[in-house]
This record gives structure tokens, sequence and C-alpha cells, in this order.
């Protein structure tokens, strides 16, 4: 099976960086995902790591160590848009398929 | 880049009949779908995969006769939920596997489901 955590919500002041923590156990690892997803809407690609190391994408970077079942997402320059839920996603070989973990309300305020 | 057009985006529907939502691939071949229920505040579970012209393979816990998944073409899949009860109420979203931006995957914008 598969086992992937995420913390449930975190806070944060506009302007400032955020960091959401995502571990995960499966076989047949194939990558990461990070996606963003406002309520009531379809989630939206942000990054995918399959390599350790970090991959920088403007404001937002991910993170990812293979031996340590371990990915974080990065937010800096928080903005007010920013506030949605982060959602981790891990996609095993067999079938392609991606398990995500159950996301991170991330709350921005002034 | 690659678009998947999921119709209808809400519906409301009465307990006991079918609802059947769509979801086309846009200018490429999608030979595998991935459909997923999302409930108020929870992440997306995948209920089933369907790959074109073949039977889907549903994950553990999801009745496939409740969840009809018909995938006759490379650009469009159906999941069409049937008998709905209230608990069906939830946010169903699709996802096609793709080329472009998205590392091999695209989604639907979802459908909002609401049995009464």
């Amino acid at each position: 099976g598969q086992n992937i955590d995420q913390p449930t919500e975190m806070t944060a002041t506009e302007g400032a960086i955020v960091q959401i923590n995502c571990t995960y156990q499966t076989s047949g690892f194939n990558g990461l995902f990070w996606y963003q997803q406002h309520a009531g809407e379809a989630p939206t690609f942000l990054s995918y790591n399959v390599l350790d190391g970090l991959e920088e994408k403007g404001r937002f970077s991910s993170f990812l160590s293979r031996s340590k079942g371990y990915s974080y997402l990065l937010l800096k320059e928080l903005q007010m848009k920013d506030s949605a839920s982060y959602l981790c996603a891990v996609k095993r070989a067999a079938g392609n398929k991606l398990t995500f973990g159950g996301g991170t309300r991330v709350l921005v305020k002034p | 880049g690659a678009v998947v057009s999921q119709h209808p985006s809400r519906v409301i529907c009465k307990s006991g009949t079918s609802v059947k939502i769509e979801c086309r691939s846009l200018d490429f071949q999608a030979t595998t779908m991935f459909w997923y229920r999302q409930f108020p505040k929870q992440s997306l579970m995948l209920m089933a995969t369907s790959n074109e012209g073949s039977k889907a393979t549903y994950e553990q816990g999801v009745e496939k006769d409740k969840f009809l998944i018909n995938h006759a073409s490379l650009t469009l899949s159906t999941l069409t939920v049937t008998s709905a009860h209230p608990e069906d109420s939830s946010f169903y979203i699709c996802s096609a596997s793709s080329p472009g931006e998205g590392y091999g995957y695209t989604f639907g914008s979802g459908t909002r489901l609401t049995v009464v």
C-alpha cells in the first residue's frame, strides 16, 4: 500500500515563506507531483520531481529525497491568491496511477 | 497545451436517477483516463482507471455496477453514476494521460454532483 502524509493546515503572512512537507512510503516510486487546488476547482500542476534535489520555478520550489521518502514545496513571497490547498501526489511505475496525500490548506493573511 | 473538457460542471439530480459525466480530450488522444472523487475538505481519491477499448479497472471499495465507466474512443470517457443517492454527492474529476506540461496528466475542470 501507500502512505502519503502532509500537514492539514498552515497559516502564513503575505510576503513570507511557507514550506509544506510531504512524506511517503510506496513501492515502485516513479515521481512526485505538487498541485495547487482552489475550492471547487480542479488541481493545477505546480511541479514534478523524479530525481533527488531542488527544482525551482519562480516563487515555487520543490525538493525531493527518495532515500528519505520526503518532499517539500516552498512558496516564497506569499500572495493572498496563494491561499489554496496544496496536494502532494506520488506516481507509481505500475499503472501510472497517482496517489494523493490529504492536502494542506494554506491560509495567507495580510 | 493539452486540454480536457469535462461536462457538466454542476448537476443536481433526484435520488434514484442516473447522471452521466463526460470528459473529452481536445487536440490529443487519451489512451488512459483516471476518475477521481473528492469529498469536501478531503483529497482526491482514485475511483477507477479506464483504457480505450477495454474494461475499466476499479479501486478497492468502488462499486463497478454503480459507477459505470465507458472509454469507447481515444477522446471520450464517461462516468455514469447510477441510482444516485445523497451520499454520492461529491466533486468528480477526470484526468487524462497527456503530452506536454503536467508530465503526463491533464485534469478536467471537475463536476459538482448534488443528489437531493
